[in-house]
């Protein structure tokens, strides 16, 4: 399966603290996505790096990509009870606009 | 409009029942997704049409029977399903399939599907 792995697969922290998750895939990509769930919904789609990036910021976000240890991690900064949700990190294999998804980290800040 | 939708929220059905399910979208895609998620696992692509044509069928069983009748309405009809079917169907678009890096999806809030 090309299926990526994520983790922790679940993470509680206070609001106010930092949030990291961690991806692992297997295959040569194009680019890595990262979504987040809220519970039983639909997925939001909160940032891409493409494989020739290395680092990318979106407001309270940043990701890292690492495709030498074939890796990205999503860090949220300054966590609130709002970005309590499931996080899935999502590739696509090389040559394919076919999206795998990683098996989630569920995360839970708490007020 | 970066809205897709989807109906109905919640389905029951019976093992006999036959049931569509619907997607729309009006950003102009035309590229539309189904995907199946169990609890506590991430989605898993069903099917793939681009420009309404149907580009990949994950070995979906032939119960499940995807249809594009234009590039804004995507359906899934149902027949004959199990109780292993039970999950949370999700429709999703993008701009378009198979250009290697712009396949940002927009995904609607799902259709629980529950088969008794």
């Amino acid at each position: 399966s090309q299926q990526g792995e994520e983790d922790p697969q679940a993470l509680s922290i206070q609001e106010g603290e930092n949030a990291t998750m961690n991806c692992s895939y297997k295959t040569s990509i194009n680019n890595l996505q990262w979504y987040r769930q809220n519970s039983g919904r639909g997925l939001v789609h909160l940032i891409l790096i493409r494989s020739n990036e290395r680092e990318k910021h979106s407001g309270r976000l940043r990701v890292t990509l690492d495709t030498s240890k074939k890796s990205s991690s999503l860090l949220i900064t300054a966590s609130r009870a709002a970005d309590t949700a499931s996080y899935f990190c999502a590739t696509d294999a090389y040559n394919t606009d076919k999206l795998i998804f990683g098996t989630g980290t569920r995360l839970q800040v708490f007020p | 409009d970066t809205e897709v939708t989807q109906t109905p929220k919640h389905l029951v059905m019976g093992m006999t029942n036959k049931k569509s399910l619907k997607c729309e979208q009006h950003m102009g895609h035309r590229a539309m997704y189904w995907y199946k998620q169990k609890a506590k696992k991430p989605p898993e692509l069903m099917f793939v049409y681009s420009y309404e044509k149907l580009s990949i069928n994950e070995s979906v069983p032939s119960r499940f029977s995807p249809e594009c009748p234009n590039s804004s309405l995507l359906n899934l009809h149902l027949h004959a399903l199990q109780p292993e079917d039970s999950a949370l169907y999700l429709c999703a678009s993008s701009q378009v399939y198979g250009t290697s890096g712009y396949n940002e999806q927009f995904f609607g809030p799902g259709t629980r599907l529950t088969v008794l």
